[in-house]
């Protein structure tokens, strides 16, 4: 069944440590998300991409970075963790049809909490 | 800045009722607004969504109501069941012709429906 997978799930972490989060999608979708879940903040984009080589940043960017290694492979990384990025990541993925709105699918999340 | 307010931060129902779900909105550009719905441990899923051109939609029992004069939303869900209580997120995009699918969510209202 097509789906949108995220690795870890779960991941504890320190202070200053690199962490990559992994996104996987085999919808066959052209664009892709990373948003993080805050609460009382709702979800707030991180990055955006629209095809490999087109990355854009999004509202909450300082912090991360982002590769978009394949159409179906889109990982977040932080360079140096800080203990407020202690948040629910997800990575969503849509169709990229002109002209018309396209529904983002959702990933299960990653729980990351940075000590 | 909240672009896109749920000011409701729960909501509780009875089985067979009526749930109103509020979502408020400051950006004139909007054009386009969505809701998700969210169980624990699970990514969003999409529920609903209006175009600004409208004023309404309805999908079985649910239906949500767009009031621009106002810049707000609302979404009903008759009846209320059991399996709906989750988190509901609203969100909106802007981005007109260039359909980047960029998505702003509010903060999200946590339904429950008691049997």
């Amino acid at each position: 069944d097509a789906d949108v997978t995220q690795t870890p799930r779960n991941r504890i972490t320190k202070t200053g440590k690199r962490i990559m989060l992994e996104c996987s999608q085999t919808k066959g979708h052209d664009r892709m998300y990373w948003y993080r879940q805050d609460p009382g903040l709702g979800l707030r984009l991180i990055y955006y991409s629209f095809d490999v080589k087109d990355i854009n940043k999004g509202e909450i960017s300082d912090g991360y970075s982002v590769s978009r290694q394949a159409q179906a492979k889109f990982s977040l990384s932080l360079e140096s963790a800080i203990p407020n990025q202690t948040a629910l990541y997800f990575c969503a993925t849509s169709r990229g049809e002109a002209g018309t709105y396209n529904e983002q699918f959702f990933g299960p999340g990653t729980r990351l909490t940075v000590l | 800045d909240q672009q896109v307010k749920q000011n409701s931060p729960s909501l509780s129902v009875q089985e067979g009722r009526i749930s109103i779900l509020n979502c408020d909105y400051t950006n004139s550009m909007f054009d386009y607004f969505l809701w998700y719905k969210k169980y624990p441990a699970e990514g969003p899923t999409f529920l609903i969504s209006i175009s600004s051109i409208k004023d309404k939609n309805e999908d079985g029992r649910f239906t949500v109501f767009l009031n621009k004069s106002a810049k707000h939303l609302s979404l009903h869900i008759v009846p209320s069941q059991p399996g709906d209580s989750a988190v509901y997120f609203c969100a909106a995009s802007g981005d007109g012709s260039s359909n980047t699918g960029k998505l702003i969510f509010g903060q999200g209202t946590t339904l429950q429906v008691k049997p």
